[in-house]
């Protein structure tokens, strides 16, 4: 089964830093372009950043541009977001999402995301 | 404010038709036919329904259909059912290699 699971989500400082998790299973990891999307609680959908198989290629929202670095560990099937200075509106629900390839744009596959609050 | 502009409710009766509609409103999004439509059931992930304006993934019924005209691509739902109740979001690739998603749509099955 296809999967994705994400964690690290927390209870964060303004200002501070956190590092999420995407756990991919079922399919192979390194074959596809990864993507990270937020959702503040009972609004919409924000895309967040996206990162190509190698890694050699990244691209952010500009809400996040400066503070948030995607990554990603092909040997462990694992995806990172690695988030500092923190702000009261980057609590959301945080998806990974599997890119079918580089150039889609679109996302084939969702985790069901964790939970980021920052408090102002 | 969104570049993608979507109505915030639609409803519509079971085995009615309803549309939904994405106006671009930025010319960041312009001439591509990068469009796509996920549904969001409350409580749960968002699930790709159409990508590229008019393609439907394996395993999404047929009742759904994508379509593109000018600067505002729809989502139809054909034959409603109960199940269909759910946000829908359109969402498009930018100029700059980034990802914008509209506002979100209600549907209501009545």
């Amino acid at each position: 089964e296809v999967q994705l699971v994400e964690s690290g989500g927390n209870l964060a400082r303004p200002g501070g830093s956190l590092t999420l998790s995407c756990a991919a299973s079922g399919f192979t990891f390194s074959d596809y372009p990864m993507t990270w999307v937020r959702q503040t609680p009972g609004k919409g959908l924000e895309w967040v950043a996206i990162i190509s198989i190698s890694g050699g290629s990244k691209y952010y929202a500009d809400s996040v541009k400066g503070r948030f670095t995607i990554s990603r560990d092909n040997s462990k099937n694992t995806l990172f977001l690695q988030m500092n200075s923190l702000r009261a509106d980057d609590t959301a629900i945080y998806y990974c999402a599997r890119v079918p390839n580089w150039g889609s744009w679109y996302f084939d596959v969702w985790g069901r995301g964790t939970l980021v609050t920052a408090p102002s | 404010q969104s570049a993608l502009t979507q109505p915030p409710s639609v409803s519509g009766s079971p085995g009615q038709s309803v549309t939904i509609s994405c106006t671009e409103t930025s010319s960041d999004v312009g001439s591509y036919n990068r469009v796509s439509w996920y549904q969001q059931p409350p409580g749960t992930a968002p699930k790709l329904m159409i990508y590229e304006v008019s393609n439907r993934p394996s395993g999404v019924p047929d009742r759904f259909s994508g379509s593109k005209s000018g600067n505002t691509a729809s989502l139809t739902i054909s034959g409603l059912q109960a199940e269909d109740e759910a946000d829908y979001y359109c969402s498009s690739y930018t100029s700059r290699s980034t990802v914008v998603f509209g506002g979100g749509t209600r549907l209501t099955v009545l």
